[in-house]
């Protein structure tokens, strides 16, 4: 079956150190898209990607990158420059953002320890 | 002003209710608007396109007016498993890019 595919689903980080979120899809959709959400608060966009080697910020890239070298594949990394990680990481993917809206994975919850 | 702006809620309503929840957007020139709905600790998920129109899918019917910049969702005899918060989206193109804007969403609590 097709869909987007993040892990792990829990993941535990100390401080100062980098962590990578894994995103993979096979879906075959050109764009893909790393938003954070905060208890009552809504999606918030990290970064993104409309095809393979490039990729822009969005709202909130202080703290984070990403790279896009494969289509399925945006790994979001959180390095110890992003002073509050602590939050639930969603990657979504889409053919046609105005056609079909996204396909979401089911989140990375990140907590700093 | 947020790009999207909804009422948090919770609304809390009996089985069988209907309900209504609403929508605005700032952003006169958005072109495609939806509705998501996201289970507590779980990914949103497509919950229905809104079309200019209205449209409807079994007991939610979605609304547009592009005037007032509004929309709206309608759940008509509410089940307890409509419980989940719903987010409304919309898509503004700039440029190159297109990309969803999320609301923060409206929590529904459907009581037995």
């Amino acid at each position: 079956d097709g869909g987007i595919t993040q892990s792990p689903k829990y993941l535990f980080r100390k401080e100062g150190q980098n962590v990578t979120l894994s995103c993979e899809q096979n879906l075959n959709h050109d764009a893909m898209y790393w938003y954070r959400q905060d208890p009552g608060q809504g999606l918030r966009l990290i970064y993104y990607s409309q095809i393979v080697n490039d990729f822009q910020k969005g709202d909130i890239a202080e703290g984070y990158s990403v790279s896009r070298e494969k289509k399925e594949s945006f790994p979001l990394t959180v390095t110890s420059a992003q002073k509050n990680p602590t939050a639930f990481y969603l990657c979504a993917s889409s053919i046609n953002p105005g056609s079909y809206g996204y396909t979401f994975g089911s989140g990375t919850r990140l907590t700093v320890v | 002003r947020k790009e999207v702006e909804q009422d948090p809620g919770p609304f809390n309503v009996p089985e069988g209710a209907t309900v209504a929840f609403n929508c605005t957007y700032s952003n006169s020139a958005s072109q495609s608007f939806f509705w998501y709905r996201q289970d507590c600790r779980k990914e949103p998920k497509l919950l229905m396109s809104v079309y200019s129109s209205g449209n409807e899918d079994g007991r939610f019917t979605a609304q547009l007016n592009r005037a007032s910049q509004y929309i709206s969702l309608l759940i008509r005899d509410s089940k307890l498993s409509d419980s989940a918060t719903y987010l409304c989206v919309v898509t503004n193109y700039g440029g190159a890019t297109n990309k969803l804007i999320f609301g923060t969403g409206t929590l529904l609590a459907v009581q037995p």
